[in-house]
């Protein structure tokens, strides 16, 4: 199986300030197709998950431009230019190249 | 609206069984596959299970094997789950979860399973 790893588990931001998540998977996720189906995940507390990127750097529709992804191979990066108080949660890496199974980091937790 | 609305989840004892369902709404339901994805108490996410677009294809992970079984119904844009010999280590919210452009563009608000006696 590939294990997803994040650091840091828990990190602390400034309002306005910068954050970024790394993620790195136990073996490459580019697959076969040229594709890297690497995703990223919000989760508030008491909800569902949401997702913010798929596919390294694609964000989803009305996710705002704050939030943006990169890397490639092994080593992924989640950056938010500007943290505002609604991004407070843990955040999920996650990979869709070599399944089953489907893996999820641990979860990075961010709080103001 | 795009929405998924799990139901189904409950208290069960050990060796029990539930089954699980997923009303998709919003839009086309068997255009892709579909994703039942757990979380236990204070934990992170676990992905269970996944079915094609058609049916015609399941995976599961090695922890639910042969216990667990998606099926989909796509003329009533219905996904499901049957929760079989259930331990409790399955305790957990089940989320139901779409795939355009891969897992989760898409989630339900879950349902908990409780399995204690």
């Amino acid at each position: 199986d590939v294990v997803m790893t994040q650091s840091p588990l828990s990190l602390p931001v400034t309002l306005g300030q910068p954050a970024s998540i790394s993620c790195r998977s136990s073996q490459s996720l580019v697959h076969s197709n040229g594709n890297t189906y690497l995703n990223w995940f919000h989760q508030r507390p008491g909800q569902s998950p949401r997702r913010l990127i798929y596919r390294v750097s694609n964000r989803d529709s009305g996710v705002p431009d704050r939030f943006s992804g990169s890397g490639s191979g092994t080593d992924f990066t989640l950056k938010i230019s500007r943290v505002e108080a609604d991004d407070v949660g843990v955040y999920y890496c996650m990979q869709g190249t070599q399944w089953p199974p489907y893996t999820f980091g641990q979860g990075t937790k961010l709080e103001i | 609206e795009v929405q998924l609305v799990e139901s189904g989840g409950g208290l069960v004892q050990p060796g029990g069984s539930l089954r699980l369902s997923c009303a998709a709404s919003g839009f086309t339901f068997n255009r892709n596959a579909m994703h039942w994805v757990r979380q236990a108490p204070g934990q992170g996410l676990l992905w269970v299970s996944r079915i094609h677009k058609d049916g015609s294809s399941t995976t599961y992970a090695d922890s639910v094997k042969g216990r667990f079984t998606i099926s989909r119904d796509n003329a009533k844009n219905m996904l499901y789950l049957q929760m079989n010999s259930l331990r409790a280590e399955d305790t957990a919210v089940y989320y139901c979860a779409g795939d355009q452009g891969g897992l989760g563009d898409v989630w339900g608000k879950g349902t908990t399973v409780t399995v204690s006696s």
